[in-house]
C-alpha cells in the first residue's frame, strides 16, 4: 500500500486556522484519501476524505493538490477539543475490507 | 444506537493467563474490525469479519490469538498464554459495506499483563 508522510507534531493557538500537511508521494489513481483523528483515551474517529476535488464537511476541509502527491487537512478555528492525533491515510478503491493503515499520525496541541 | 462498545475497557492479567474481550458493533454493520495499539504507535491491523465469516488476519495475529463473530453481530478476541508483549489497547471498530465506508471505532480495551 501507498505510504504517508506526516510532521510528528504540531501546535496551534486557540481559534486559529490549522493546517495538517499530508504528503502521498506514491498514491495510486484509485487511492481515496481519509483522514481520521483520535482524542485522548479514545478510538479513532473519521474526520473527512477525498478522491481528487476539495472536500468540505462540519468538520473540516481537505485540499488535495493537483497532482495528488499531498493534501491538507484544514481546522478552520482550533478548539482545545481538536487537540487529538491526526492521522492521514491512502486506502485504495480495491480494498475490498475497508481496512485502514495507519501510520504515526501528527500529534496537534492547541494552546489556550 | 450507542456507537460501538467493547468490554471490559480494562483488564490487569498475569503472564500465561487467558483474557476475552468483546465487541458489540453498531447494529446493521456487517463488518467489523480488530486493531491492536502500543503507546505512541497507530493502530495495527488484525483481523477482519464481513457478517460471520473472517476474510482476512494480519500476521500479528499469532496462534495464540483467536477471534470469533459467529452470529455476525458481537465478536470476541481471545488471547491465549498471555505475554507481556500483549499489553496493548485492543480496538474493534465497524462499518457498512462501501469502498470508502466510514469506520466506527469502539473506546478500545486495554490489556496490561503483569
Amino acid at each position: 500500500d501507498a505510504k504517508t508522510t506526516q510532521p510528528n507534531s504540531m501546535e496551534s493557538n486557540e481559534e486559529e486556522p490549522v493546517h495538517l500537511p499530508c504528503n502521498h508521494s506514491t498514491i495510486s489513481g484509485t487511492d481515496y484519501i481519509h483522514w481520521y483523528r483520535q482524542l485522548p483515551s479514545q478510538g479513532p474517529e473519521y474526520v473527512i476524505h477525498g478522491l481528487t476535488s476539495n472536500v468540505n464537511n462540519r468538520m473540516a476541509s481537505l485540499a488535495i493538490a493537483e497532482d495528488r502527491k499531498s493534501s491538507t487537512l484544514i481546522l478552520h478555528r482550533a478548539t482545545l477539543r481538536d487537540a487529538a492525533v491526526y492521522y492521514c491515510i491512502l486506502r485504495p478503491l480495491n480494498n475490498a475490507g475497508n481496512m485502514l493503515t495507519f501510520g504515526g499520525g501528527t500529534r496537534l496541541m492547541v494552546k489556550p | 444506537d450507542t456507537g460501538v462498545s467493547q468490554d471490559p475497557r480494562h483488564k490487569i492479567t498475569k503472564r500465561g493467563q487467558n483474557v476475552t474481550f468483546r465487541c458489540d458493533p453498531i447494529s446493521e454493520h456487517n463488518r467489523l474490525y480488530w486493531y491492536r495499539q502500543t503507546l505512541g504507535q497507530g493502530p495495527e491491523f488484525l483481523t477482519y469479519f464481513q457478517n460471520e465469516a473472517q476474510l482476512e488476519k494480519s500476521r500479528l495475529l499469532s496462534d495464540r490469538f483467536s477471534a470469533e463473530r459467529p452470529k455476525g453481530s458481537f465478536s470476541t478476541l481471545e488471547i491465549q498464554r498471555t505475554e507481556q508483549g500483549d499489553s496493548a489497547m485492543y480496538l474493534c471498530a465497524s462499518s457498512s459495506q462501501g469502498a470508502t465506508g466510514e469506520l466506527f471505532f469502539g473506546e478500545g480495551s486495554r490489556l496490561t499483563v503483569l
